[in-house]
């Protein structure tokens, strides 16, 4: 699976956007970018992947470039419990294999 | 459905005892993974299972560490004997089969575990 590089940590207001960023310029045509967060002592939770085009759902949206080497992790109405590390990964879709987590990004968000 | 379960939540042994931790994955979920987290090393991966058989242990820090899954619906993973640097989170995780989406991996909540 291709690497991905994430600043360590961001500051985003209460009640604004958060938007994350991630680096995969290693990208392979049949990889998909997912996003995964831990909130502190909890288990990662799945927020949203993609392949190529935007996506979105009730959690967040996703925007990949289009040359799909930089995807944004966007959310729209940043709360309180936001506050978590998010977690950006690029893996073949259809296999079995285990989640590769770096260090991620720290986001709190300040009231 | 109740999601990945595991027990205990929290444990704390002496050193030098045997340490067992359980998981219950989602019901018809092939594959289960095995994590630790540390504050040094982030989440690592220990082992994983597809269909009840250990695919990769590659991350299983040394022979006191061993991992069962006896059949669909339990695996262990067992530390023996225990030492403070195994200290850490260990998380436990399910998926099913096929493509990732949404019904893609579910960690459970974990256990703390403090060897003193």
């Amino acid at each position: 699976d291709a690497k991905t590089t994430q600043p360590p940590s961001m500051d985003c207001a209460e009640g604004r956007a958060a938007n994350l960023p991630c680096n995969h310029s290693t990208i392979s045509g049949n990889e998909y970018v997912y996003w995964y967060r831990q909130i502190h002592s909890q288990g990662p939770q799945y927020i949203i992947h993609g392949l190529k085009n935007n996506e979105t759902n009730e959690m967040a949206s996703l925007i990949i470039t289009e040359d799909r080497k930089s995807s944004t992790l966007i959310l729209p109405h940043a709360t309180l419990r936001d506050t978590a590390v998010y977690y950006c990964i690029v893996r073949v879709v259809g296999r079995n294999t285990p989640l590769v987590f770096g260090k991620g990004t720290r986001l709190s968000v300040i009231a | 459905d109740a999601g990945v379960i595991q027990s205990p939540r929290h444990e704390v042994t002496e050193m030098g005892q045997e340490v067992t931790l359980r998981c219950k994955p989602i019901s018809g979920h092939n594959s289960l993974f095995w994590y630790r987290q540390t504050m040094m090393r982030g989440l690592e991966l220990l082992i994983y299972f597809n269909n009840n058989v250990p695919i990769d242990d590659s991350g299983m820090p040394e022979d006191r560490f061993s991992a069962k899954m006896p059949n669909a619906s339990f695996s262990t993973l067992k530390i023996q004997p225990s030492e403070p640097r195994d200290s850490a989170v260990y998380f436990c995780a399910s998926k099913g089969g096929g493509g990732g989406g949404r019904a893609g991996y579910t960690f459970g909540s974990g256990t703390r575990l403090t060897v003193v």
